[in-house]
């Protein structure tokens, strides 16, 4: 596609289910980055991939979170027993390259925990 | 050190005005300053980056301004228009993640 796609666009779970927020990046970039937004708030970083390196996960809150990039493409965030303070909207990002590169959002997805 | 602090928080602005927004860092590994918009129910967009080689770059009515020494740079919208009502995010770059600042809701009014 032309832009970097989310799925789920919406999530509604139970607290202490588990779920998965799917990312396609643009074709050919080489870096992805997921990042959290709070109502009001602004970008949290989560986890940052490129390339082939091991990824930066020095933003994930807690070991409930974790993310997986499959053949330098599709991304998912694994949210595992949420908990209510993890709604929010989950934004993936993709840029060309690591460094001073316009990064491209997806329009995220919208995770509501009940 | 990884911060990147942005004020104001919300911003009212008459049509034809100047909308300005201040951000600050501390990191000095930071070498490239991008300002993101965004618009309710989308992610955000790369309106203008600098990098600190320069002190100003101007792309129509948004212009950066980057002052080195003071860890600041800002952004201001000329001729501001009921279009331009977003939110707008500072951003810095140590060649991994960006890391943002809180965002300024901006409301131009007509």
């Amino acid at each position: 596609g032309a832009g970097v796609s989310q799925s789920p666009s919406n999530k509604v779970t139970e607290k202490g289910k588990d779920v998965e927020l799917r990312c396609d990046p643009i074709s050919g970039h080489t870096a992805l980055y997921w990042y959290r937004q709070s109502l009001g708030q602004g970008l949290e970083f989560l986890i940052y991939f490129q390339g082939n390196s091991a990824p930066d996960k020095s933003g994930l809150p807690s070991d409930r979170f974790s993310a997986e990039r499959t053949g330098g493409s599709v991304s998912t965030l694994t949210i595992q027993r949420t908990q209510q303070e993890d709604s929010a909207v989950y934004l993936c990002a993709s840029s060309l390259s690591a460094k001073n590169t316009e990064a491209f959002f997806g329009q995220g997805t919208r995770l509501t925990v009940v | 050190q990884q911060q990147v602090k942005q004020s104001p928080q919300s911003l009212i602005v008459q049509k034809g005005g100047i909308s300005i927004i201040n951000c600050a860092y501390e990191n000095t590994a930071f070498d490239y300053f991008p300002w993101y918009q965004q618009f309710p129910g989308k992610g955000p967009a790369l309106l203008i980056a600098i990098r600190p080689d320069v002190s100003e770059k101007k792309e129509g009515r948004f212009t950066i301004s980057f002052n080195k020494s003071a860890k600041q740079f800002s952004l201001h919208i000329m001729d501001s228009q009921p279009g331009d009502s977003a939110t707008y995010f500072c951003a810095a770059e140590a060649g991994t993640a960006l890391i943002f600042g809180k965002g300024t809701t901006l409301s131009v009014s007509s």
